[in-house]
């Protein structure tokens, strides 16, 4: 069964450190998403990506980069990880063209103290 | 204003009672549509997906009702059950194209209580 997976599940850094949420999919979906999830927000987009070694900004990327080095493979990296980057983050993927329905991992709670 | 907008945020029922909760949306070109289930904890399940030349659709004790010319989505329950209790997303896709990406509401959280 098609499957997207996440590491850490869970992570606690300290501010100004430097973070990597890593995201596997064996779908072989071309489309891979990053989102993050706050209450009384939903799920925001922060990152996507339409096939290895390609990265765009989603609707808040700021202090976020991502890494496509793989169709399989998706990171968000947080450079200087701030207290306001405490959330769960999702990644997910998704065909090109079709429905746009998506897949989606487990999540990744993150703690910035 | 809000590209999809979802309401309530809240909804508290009864066993047995219905519920519904609706989208708004704001691109008349959409023609998938998609109600996402998220149990506490736990990540997000595809409840159903609705394509728009169907106004009426029905699964897993839900019925989704499209109204393309108000740009409204309705997923409605007829009688909820504590099993129902979870966030529930819709999404819709805007600004077209093959690579058109989701755009979520902010969701509703449903308490069905015994």
């Amino acid at each position: 069964e098609a499957a997207v997976t996440q590491s850490p599940r869970n992570k606690v850094a300290v501010t100004g450190g430097k973070v990597t949420l890593s995201c596997n999919q064996t779908n072989n979906h071309n489309n891979m998403y990053w989102y993050r999830q706050d209450t009384g927000h939903g799920l925001r987009l922060i990152h996507y990506s339409y096939g290895a070694g390609s990265t765009e900004k989603g609707d808040i990327p700021d202090g976020y980069k991502a890494s496509r080095p793989s169709q399989e493979n998706f990171s968000l990296i947080l450079e200087l990880a701030t207290p306001s980057q405490t959330s769960v983050y999702f990644c997910a993927s998704g065909v090109t063209g079709g429905d746009y329905e998506q897949y989606f991992g487990p999540g990744t709670r993150l703690t910035v103290l | 204003g809000e590209q999809v907008e979802q309401r309530p945020p809240h909804l508290s029922v009864r066993e047995g009672d219905s519920a519904v909760i609706t989208c708004t949306y704001t691109d008349p070109n959409s023609y998938y549509f998609f109600w996402y289930k998220q149990e506490p904890g736990a990540s997000l399940q595809l409840l159903m997906k609705v394509f728009s030349s169907t106004e009426i659709n029905e699964g897993q004790g839900f019925t989704v009702l499209l109204n393309k010319k108000d740009k409204r989505l309705s997923l409605n329950l007829t009688a909820a059950h504590p099993g129902d209790s979870a966030a529930y997303f819709c999404a819709v896709p805007l600004s077209g194209g093959s690579n058109a990406k989701l755009t979520f509401g902010k969701g509703t959280k449903l308490s069905v209580k015994s």
